[in-house]
């Protein structure tokens, strides 16, 4: 069974840019989930999406957005770019209903902004 | 307040001998608590889960966890470390936000380093 797969690996835009990250989840799985690795931050929820709707969103400006497919794969956004956009893009799925919320997660998508 | 503390940044231990990694959580009502390990240069891998039952859970690669409710602690363990064993280690409980949308609440994660 196919994991997470994320893309791109890498991305490099420079200030004032946009990116777009792509998100596919396990096959079955309806929700995804984003998080925000910087270095030395931990692990930072940004967006659940389940069913196609955005179901929680975490602290940060909205120039972070989303959404979700009809197939369930997602996309990430971040507009005007700032410098310190720069991470590690995780995105996490899990099953519909499921009460426990383990979520399975992608390899990452690479972001430097210069 | 949900909460999440891995108190140790950083635990330094030889090949062989036990290893703890801890973690302590705050949350209301019954938690459910996860592990998950993390590889250089890779998304986070599950290792193990407490629901419910037995305080000592078993998960991959060896590890297991003790649940302890009067401490409020979920410390991952391994009788025997090894040097494939480095790696950033994140403790998560299950709370819920503002709008009673369940969300994981994670912390900060502890860097095992083992030393052959």
């Amino acid at each position: 069974e196919a994991g997470v797969t994320q893309s791109p690996t890498h991305l490099i835009k420079t200030r004032g840019q946009q990116a777009t990250l792509r998100c596919s989840p396990i096959s079955g799985h309806t929700s995804v989930y984003w998080y925000q690795q910087a270095l030395g931050l931990g692990l930072q929820f940004l967006l659940w999406y389940d069913e196609g709707e955005e179901r929680n969103r975490g602290n940060f400006p909205p120039r972070f957005s989303g959404r979700q497919f009809p197939n369930y794969s997602s996309e990430l956004n971040v507009n005007a770019l700032e410098l310190e956009d720069s991470a590690l893009y995780l995105c996490a799925s899990s099953l519909r209903g499921e009460p426990d919320g383990t979520q399975y997660f992608g390899p990452g998508t690479r972001l430097t902004v210069l | 307040a949900q909460s999440v503390a891995q108190p140790e940044d950083q635990v330094n231990v030889a090949e062989g001998n036990p290893l703890t990694v801890k973690c302590t959580y705050s949350v209301s009502g019954n938690p459910y608590l996860f592990w998950y390990v993390q590889y250089p240069n890779r998304g986070l891998q599950f290792l193990l889960k407490y629901i419910t039952g037995d305080n000592l859970v078993k998960g991959s690669y060896g590890f297991e966890a003790e649940f302890n409710k009067s401490q409020t602690s979920f410390h991952l363990k391994k009788p025997s470390a090894l040097v494939s064993d480095s790696a950033l280690y994140f403790c998560a409980v299950r709370g819920y936000n503002a709008g009673n949308n369940r969300k994981l609440i994670w912390g900060l994660g502890t860097s095992l380093a083992v030393n052959p």
